[in-house]
């Protein structure tokens, strides 16, 4: 069955950096796009990035463009999210999931959270 | 960017009772890419519904999506106790791609 696993968050200081992988089993992932998805707490649902399958399109929201990278390397069957330059309002759980299509996401990872504080 | 507005933001019901969730978009979601997903406490989010009204696979039959362009509908026809959760909408027919604001469905 499909599963995604997030790991890598943590508590982290403001300005520094977290990288977190999503590791994918039970599908071919080098077929399919993937995205971040976060929620801070109290808060609804903000699509971070999207990466097609190959790597070669990216999208990032306004609020972490120019700060946070998405990547993916197929050969591990992994995604991953390195985030600079961490403010408090980054601290969130962190959601990978598949793209079924053009932004939706059917199946998810549990999420990892990240808390951005000094 | 299209702002998505979802109401009532909570809705108190009894199990068995229906549910009927609004998402109201500020512009026309373009093709009617229009989302739906359930998140509870803990848990990754589920996808409900997308397209508007195409159920996602293992979605049982009481979810149902319907609407076009600015104004969609989430109804559940007969709550279970595991429904009770708060939904999305989510547009994708536009960049950037936004969720709406959530509604709580409670048990009352």
């Amino acid at each position: 069955q499909v599963q995604l696993v997030e790991s890598g968050g943590g508590v982290v200081q403001p300005g520094g950096s977290l990288r977190l992988p999503c590791e994918a089993s039970g599908f071919i992932f080098s077929n399919y796009g993937m995205h971040w998805v976060r929620q801070a707490p109290g808060k609804g649902l903000e699509l971070v990035a999207a990466i097609s399958y190959d790597g070669s399109d990216k999208y990032y929201g306004d609020s972490v463009k120019g700060r946070f990278t998405i990547s993916r390397d197929n050969s591990k069957n992994t995604l991953y999210l390195q985030m600079n330059s961490l403010r408090a309002d980054d601290t969130a759980v962190y959601y990978c999931a598949r793209d079924l299509y053009q932004g939706v996401g059917d199946y998810w990872g549990q999420g990892t959270l990240v808390t951005v504080s000094s | 960017e299209i702002v998505l507005s979802q109401s009532p933001v909570t809705l108190s019901l009894s199990p068995g009772e229906r549910a009927t969730l609004s998402c109201r978009a500020s512009q026309s979601v373009n093709n009617n890419y229009l989302a739906w997903y359930q998140k509870k406490p803990g848990q990754a989010p589920s996808l409900l519904i997308y397209g508007a009204s195409s159920r996602a696979t293992g979605i049982p039959d009481r979810f149902s999506g319907s609407g076009s362009g600015t104004d969609f509908t989430l109804t559940i026809s007969r709550l279970e106790p595991e429904d009770f959760a708060v939904y999305y909408c989510q547009q994708y027919g536009s960049s950037p791609l936004t969720f709406g604001g959530g509604t709580k469905v409670e048990i009352k």
